[in-house]
């Protein structure tokens, strides 16, 4: 079975505070694909990124950086000089990179609340 | 490209009707996945189609049943609907197992 945890129900802060945004993860599968989607109110999953299990390279794409660290099961989203356009749910999801004939769609998180206040 | 489209976009209807959603994906995307959001169990998976057959399913009733066409474009369909099975429907497709899925705007279920 797999697992995905997002301890942040809710974060808020103020515009152009640097923020960050957990992720843990469980699973038996040794290989796997980890992502980041982004849901704004008009309810749409908007892909932010994609990694391989076996490439922990950090990846940094404008002010968006996502740290992906295998030891830990942890795969944590930063937002540097947030904006008021940030402000969406953010869910982390896992699924194995070969199929076990079961459910093995994509597992998410229950998602993070990110309010940026200007 | 275009993006994946879904229809209609909001349904409302009574306990034990049944309803079809639709699900276009982008075009060249041959499959098609589908999940349920709820305020109480988050996004859960519901199936994936390829080429037309169901390669994965989550674990819902049989209540919950999809097909996908010859061009991709598939629908879910749900019978006897139950207040429960009010949700935000979401359709995504992607080129193969191992592609990212990409998300359509979602169907709004509500059931009175």
């Amino acid at each position: 079975a797999q697992k995905v945890t997002q301890a942040q129900t809710e974060i808020s802060v103020v515009e152009k505070e640097d923020v960050t945004l957990d992720c843990v993860y469980e699973t038996r599968d040794t290989t796997y694909y980890l992502f980041w989607y982004k849901q704004p109110p008009s309810g749409e999953l908007v892909f932010l990124i994609r990694r391989n299990s076996f490439d922990e390279q950090n990846e940094i794409s404008g002010r968006y950086s996502w740290n992906f660290q295998k030891s830990t099961s942890s795969f944590n989203f930063t937002i540097t000089a947030s904006q008021v356009v940030d402000s969406a749910v953010y869910f982390c999801a896992l699924r194995p990179m070969y199929s076990g004939g079961g459910a093995d769609g994509l597992t998410f998180g229950k998602g993070t609340h990110l309010i940026i206040q200007p | 490209k275009a993006g994946v489209t879904q229809t209609p976009r909001y349904l409302i209807k009574t306990r034990g009707q049944q309803v079809t959603l639709s699900c276009s994906p982008i075009s060249g995307h041959r499959s098609v996945s589908w999940y349920q959001q709820t305020p109480g169990q988050g996004l859960q998976f519901l199936f994936e189609y390829f080429s037309e057959t169901q390669r994965n399913k989550g674990n819902f009733p049989g209540r919950f049943s999809g097909r996908q066409f010859s061009n991709s474009r598939s629908e879910m369909n749900v019978s006897t609907l139950e207040l429960g099975d009010s949700a935000l429907y979401l359709c995504a497709s992607s080129s193969g197992r191992g592609d990212t899925q990409y998300f359509g705007p979602g169907t709004r279920l509500t059931v009175l």
